[in-house]
């Protein structure tokens, strides 16, 4: 079964560093979405993107993030400066068109930021 | 703003037994979606279940069904003959269906413990 895949699961960084998170969507789906989630809290969303151009993005997904789909694969999300507050589980996930848009999850890339 | 509410924290079932996870959300839209997700120790967000607005026969897969009450704005997850597998946190979800990438509205979650 046709799955999301996330790279790297676990990533420590300092503050102040640039991190890229990779993902991997399902391969005929066109919709992909960032989602984060602090230990302990609900999950958030911060960004879908179509059509190689952002769709949407929560208040979260200020100018430090930025996404990116380098090739026909890959969705990257990138965050240029990192704060000790960044430090979460980053959820990529990706959609098909049909209505419901069901969405499908990777398994997460923990990111820690000392 | 959609906002979707989780009121029970926790809950606690002995295997074999029945349990209800209840869910509410907010929307001024007619049509939409709702999903619950699933997500074990290894935080994976594994699906469980999805209902769309607009039908009105509520959703069943395997053991997992749902009671989707459109006007009270209820969405609850039942889950029949548990089993210790299915000790997660559980995700109420919101989804407008507008036809773009429309980004999931999360409730806090419901950690359910099965008892042996």
């Amino acid at each position: 079964e046709p799955e999301v895949t996330q790279t790297p699961s676990h990533q420590v960084t300092q503050m102040g560093q640039e991190v890229i998170l990779r993902c991997v969507p399902i391969s005929n789906h066109l919709y992909f979405y960032w989602y984060r989630q602090i230990l302990g809290q609900k999950v958030e969303f911060l960004v879908s993107f179509y059509n190689n151009e952002i769709s949407e993005k929560s208040e979260i997904f200020d100018d430090q993030f930025s996404v990116e789909r380098p090739d026909g694969s890959n969705f990257t999300l990138k965050i240029r400066s990192t704060k000790l507050e960044d430090s979460a589980m980053y959820f990529c996930a990706s959609s098909d068109s049909t209505p419901d848009r069901t969405q499908y999850f990777g398994p997460g890339t923990r990111l820690t930021v000392l | 703003a959609q906002t979707v509410t989780q009121s029970q924290p926790e809950m606690s079932v002995q295997e074999a037994e029945t349990v209800t996870l209840s869910c509410t959300y907010d929307t001024s839209e007619s049509d939409y979606y709702l999903f619950w997700y699933k997500q074990p120790p290894s935080r994976q967000m594994i699906l469980v279940i999805r209902q769309e607005a607009y039908k009105q026969q509520n959703a069943t897969e395997n053991r997992f069904s749902v009671n989707f009450q459109k006007a009270a704005k209820s969405f609850s997850l039942k889950i029949s003959d548990s089993q210790l597998g299915d000790a997660a946190m559980y995700f109420c979800a919101y989804s407008f269906s507008g036809g773009g990438a429309d980004g999931l509205t999360f409730g806090k979650g419901t950690h359910l413990i099965i008892q042996p």
